[in-house]
């Protein structure tokens, strides 16, 4: 079955650091890959999603995430943290091979902005 | 982008009663939409795939009797918790992809429910 691990439930970094989500995806065949934002008492937000091509995806709210297929990860980015980005975050996939079109999501981090 | 709407945002029942919740795609028309749950603090699982003019598909695990879904049209889905229960108690959020090769999906805003 597939599945997508975040190892990080919870991170707290300082405004203006460096950000990076992990996450990694068990599967022979090529996923598609999403991270979605879900600030409290809000829907899902789509950050950015990785089909083919660049291995280096450029999303909304300055975030980026890079595709690694040797490492089966797709971590996300962000080179200063602002305040506003507190929030869940979610990897998710979909397996391009299979019919199925449902997503995957890992388990979720919750990322503090600390002043 | 393309809007899916559910209603109602967030609900309150007593144990036992049955809970309705829609889910509509406002500016596409989409045959197939999906349900998950998340518990709080906790990941996104899909229920069960929803499917214009035909059954739903059931994850592993999810009583078919207890969230009866119905696909009536080309833009809604209806999930109805029946004779919900404490346990039940969740956020219910339903999405509808969008074109095939984009692999998108559009998810709703969610419906809180709380059982007491």
């Amino acid at each position: 079955a597939q599945s997508v691990t975040q190892p990080d439930i919870h991170i707290t970094v300082s405004e203006g650091a460096s950000l990076e989500l992990r996450c990694n995806y068990s599967y022979g065949a090529t996923p598609y890959l999403f991270w979605y934002v879900q600030s409290p008492g809000q829907g899902l937000q789509l950050l950015l999603k990785y089909f083919s091509g660049d291995t280096l995806v450029q999303g909304i709210k300055g975030f980026e995430a890079e595709f690694k297929r040797s490492q089966s990860s797709f971590n996300l980015r962000k080179p200063s943290v602002h305040w506003s980005d507190a929030a869940e975050y979610f990897c998710a996939v979909v397996i391009m091979d299979t019919g199925r079109r449902a997503l995957t999501f890992g388990s979720g981090t919750r990322l503090q902005v600390q002043p | 982008g393309a809007v899916v709407s559910q209603h109602p945002s967030w609900v309150i029942c007593k144990s036992g009663t049955s809970v309705k919740i829609e889910c509509r795609s406002l500016d596409f028309q989409a045959t197939t939409m999906f349900w998950y749950r998340q518990f709080p603090k906790q990941s996104l699982m899909l229920m069960a795939t929803s499917n214009e003019g035909s059954k739903a598909t059931y994850e592993q695990g999810v009583e078919k009797d207890k969230f009866l879904i119905n696909h009536a049209s080309l833009t809604l889905s209806t999930l109805t918790v029946t004779s919900a229960h404490p346990e039940d108690s969740s956020f219910y959020i339903c999405s509808a992809p969008g074109q095939v090769l984009k692999r998108e999906q559009f998810f709703g805003p969610g419906t809180r429910l709380t059982v007491l």
